[in-house]
């Protein structure tokens, strides 16, 4: 069973504090993604990752950025959060073939005072 | 223009009954289709896969129109486990075979009401 976990389920953090959203996936998948959901806004696509160390911008990069040193392991990174960057965080995989069945996590809902 | 485009309901309706929701595209290029499932605080799952012909998977059924640009997911004899919010899926132009980015609706609620 493919299995995606984030490193939190609830995170609250101050205004300007660096944050870190890890994200692990234990299927060899090639494809990773990095996604927020908001009311109203549906699930949009922040950064991408199809291979190690490779990393592409989504529809929303702004204020974010991400690291891939692992094929397991794909973390978003918050630089100085603010509080229109409070969402739940959602992270995906899926294989290179096979790619239109991304896998999820279960979530970080961030919560930026 | 939004690129998926989704009534968010919700959609409420008796045990038993039948209920179709439609989504539509802007991207007339769009190649590919799906519906996921995202059941309340819970993350999206994939429900099925729109082909161009039609498709069904027991009491779901799928459909594409090229022409008018909309996918539609119909649901029959609904059961209490099929509350949750139906998302639209469309593949963005590719960049590389393999590397297909999703482009996801806000979704469509739905309850099912015993």
């Amino acid at each position: 069973d493919v299995k995606v976990t984030q490193s939190s389920r609830y995170l609250v953090k101050r205004t300007g504090e660096k944050v870190f959203l890890e994200c692990v996936q234990d299927m060899d998948h090639e494809n990773m993604f990095w996604y927020r959901q908001d009311p109203g806004l549906g699930l949009r696509l922040i950064y991408f990752s199809y291979d190690v160390k490779m990393k592409e911008k989504g529809d929303i990069p702004e204020g974010y950025s991400v690291s891939r040193e692992k094929k397991e392991r794909f973390s978003l990174i918050l630089e100085s959060a603010s509080t229109n960057q409070t969402s739940m965080y959602l992270c995906a995989s899926s294989l290179y073939q096979g790619w239109e069945t991304q896998y999820f996590g279960p979530g970080t809902r961030l919560l930026v005072l | 223009r939004k690129e998926v485009e989704q009534d968010p309901g919700p959609f409420n309706v008796p045990e038993g009954a039948t209920v179709a929701f439609n989504c539509t595209y802007s991207n007339s290029a769009s190649q590919s289709f799906f519906w996921y499932r995202q059941d309340c605080r819970k993350e999206p799952k994939l429900l099925m896969s729109v082909y161009s012909s039609g498709n069904e998977d027991g009491r779901f059924t799928a459909q594409l129109n090229r022409a008018s640009q909309y996918i539609s997911l119909l649901i029959r004899d609904s059961k209490l486990s099929d509350s949750a919010t139906y998302l639209c899926v469309v593949t963005a132009l590719p960049a590389n075979f393999g590397n297909e980015k999703l482009t996801f609706g806000t979704g469509t609620r739905l309850t099912i009401i015993p």
